[in-house]
């Protein structure tokens, strides 16, 4: 079964760095997504991407955080200046275009900033 | 988008089934309904979708009535791995399809 890949699983990072979470979306999907969720609390909606570019962003996603596609399979998130409440496990997510196709979420990075 | 409201847990023993109940009065027309499963630490995993009537595949069915106010997810023969988190969500048929997630279902199976 394909699989959405995200790397790396955890990440510790100081207050204040730059930090960059990676995604390989399955091949043939054309939408994808970041979510995150904060340890005990409900998974929230970030960004949507499609055809390369924003396609719809939270107020979550401020001027702190971008995403990318550099390539044709990498789909990366990144955090300028992390803040110690972006703490917090992100989930790349992708699917295909339709609606009767889910989406395929990642295992998640765990982000800690300390 | 629409409000989805269902139990914020439930308890099974293992070979049961268990159907998950979720109420989303405010559904639009071009909206559909759709579960996830969330094991700890770990990405939402689709479970199944649908629009009307009633939806079947390996995992699971989803029964919707007429009125899709509201929706059932039925899970047969429970096991203790199906201890997770279930979310119903209503997701919009416009184009970026977010999904929003509420607190969702503990359902904890036990042997």
């Amino acid at each position: 079964e394909p699989e959405v890949t995200q790397t790396p699983s955890h990440q510790v990072t100081q207050m204040g760095q730059e930090v960059i979470l990676r995604c390989v979306p399955i091949s043939n999907h054309l939408y994808f997504y970041w979510y995150r969720q904060i340890l005990g609390q409900k998974v929230e909606f970030l960004v949507s991407f499609y055809n390369n570019e924003i396609s719809e962003k939270s107020e979550i996603f401020d001027d702190q955080f971008s995403v990318e596609r550099p390539d044709g399979s990498n789909f990366t998130l990144k955090i300028r200046s992390t803040k110690l409440e972006d703490s917090a496990m992100y989930f790349c997510a992708s699917r295909e275009t339709g609606m009767n196709y889910g989406y395929t979420f990642g295992s998640g990075t765990r982000l800690t900033v300390v | 988008l629409a409000k989805t409201t269902q139990p914020i847990s439930m308890d099974s023993y293992e070979g049961q089934e268990v159907n998950i109940t979720c109420s989303h009065n405010n559904i639009a027309t071009n909206d559909y309904i759709t579960w996830y499963q969330q094991f700890p630490s770990q990405g939402p995993r689709f479970i199944i979708q649908g629009y009307k009537t009633k939806v079947t595949n390996e995992v699971a069915s989803l029964f919707i009535p007429a009125d899709r106010k509201s929706s059932t997810l039925s899970l047969p023969r429970v096991s203790l791995s199906d201890t997770a988190v279930y979310y119903c969500l209503v997701v919009s048929g416009g184009a970026t399809n977010k999904l929003i997630f509420g607190t969702g279902t503990l359902l904890a199976v036990q042997p």
